[in-house]
């Protein structure tokens, strides 16, 4: 059974540093990965998907690296900022499968 | 464009009732999911839908649980006699389709109290 961990659970930074958030996963047989963030009372808004057969994407100061082999997966957050303070979720879906297994995520606070 | 759109955004119930959970996926997305999100949980999968038909409903805590889909568009998952351990918010997604790249795209949820 596929099981995500998130580390660590809570982050707290000063605004304009950067930032990795990480993410493990025991099955190394995935069909993509996909990093979300929640902000409180709402939806997930996806942010990156990793393709398995890919090893990062980037999405303007979003990058997600993937290591299928090691079971491994890091966003890098560039030059945060208070509106970067929610809760970042990792999911990752197994090869065969049409579930996503969550992290239970890291909540990052960006202090002005 | 629109998302998802879930409702009610809010629901109180007491123990025993029946309550029925509203999806609207994004136009066009073939493949739907719910998920639950409890406290100190996380996210756990419920069930998928390709079109209205069920793949997946191996989520499903007990037979008290039900999810229908039609017109391959709006979702309802019912809930019968509910009981505590039910309280939760029961998040919905869409993706356009099963293939990647295909990120889901989430409602905002339905938080369920029952008392």
């Amino acid at each position: 059974k596929q099981e995500v961990t998130q580390i660590p659970a809570a982050l707290s930074v000063p605004e304009g540093e950067n930032l990795v958030l990480n993410c493990s996963f025991t099955d190394s047989a995935i069909y993509n990965l996909q990093w979300f963030r929640q902000d409180p009372g709402k939806g997930l808004t996806s942010l990156l998907l990793i393709q398995s057969s890919q090893r990062e994407q980037t999405s303007g100061r979003l990058n997600a690296s993937l290591d299928k082999s090691s079971g491994r997966s890091t966003l890098y957050i560039a030059a945060s900022q208070p509106g970067d303070s929610a809760t970042y979720l990792c999911a990752v879906r197994g090869a065969g499968s049409y579930q996503l297994t969550f992290g239970k995520g890291t909540k990052l606070s960006v202090i002005p | 464009g629109a998302g998802v759109s879930q409702s009610p955004s809010n629901k109180v119930t007491e123990k025993g009732k029946d309550v029925e959970l509203r999806c609207d996926p994004i136009s066009g997305h073939t493949a739907l999911y719910w998920y639950r999100q409890s406290l100190g949980q996380g996210l756990e999968f419920l069930i998928y839908f390709q079109g209205n038909s069920a793949p997946d409903k191996s989520g499903l805590p007990s037979d008290r649980f039900s999810a229908e889909r039609t017109g391959g568009s709006v979702s309802t998952l019912t809930i019968q006699r509910t009981q505590q351990e039910d309280s939760a918010v029961y998040l919905c997604a869409s993706s356009l389709t099963t293939s990647n790249p295909s990120p889901l795209h989430f409602g905002n949820g339905t938080r369920l109290t029952v008392t």
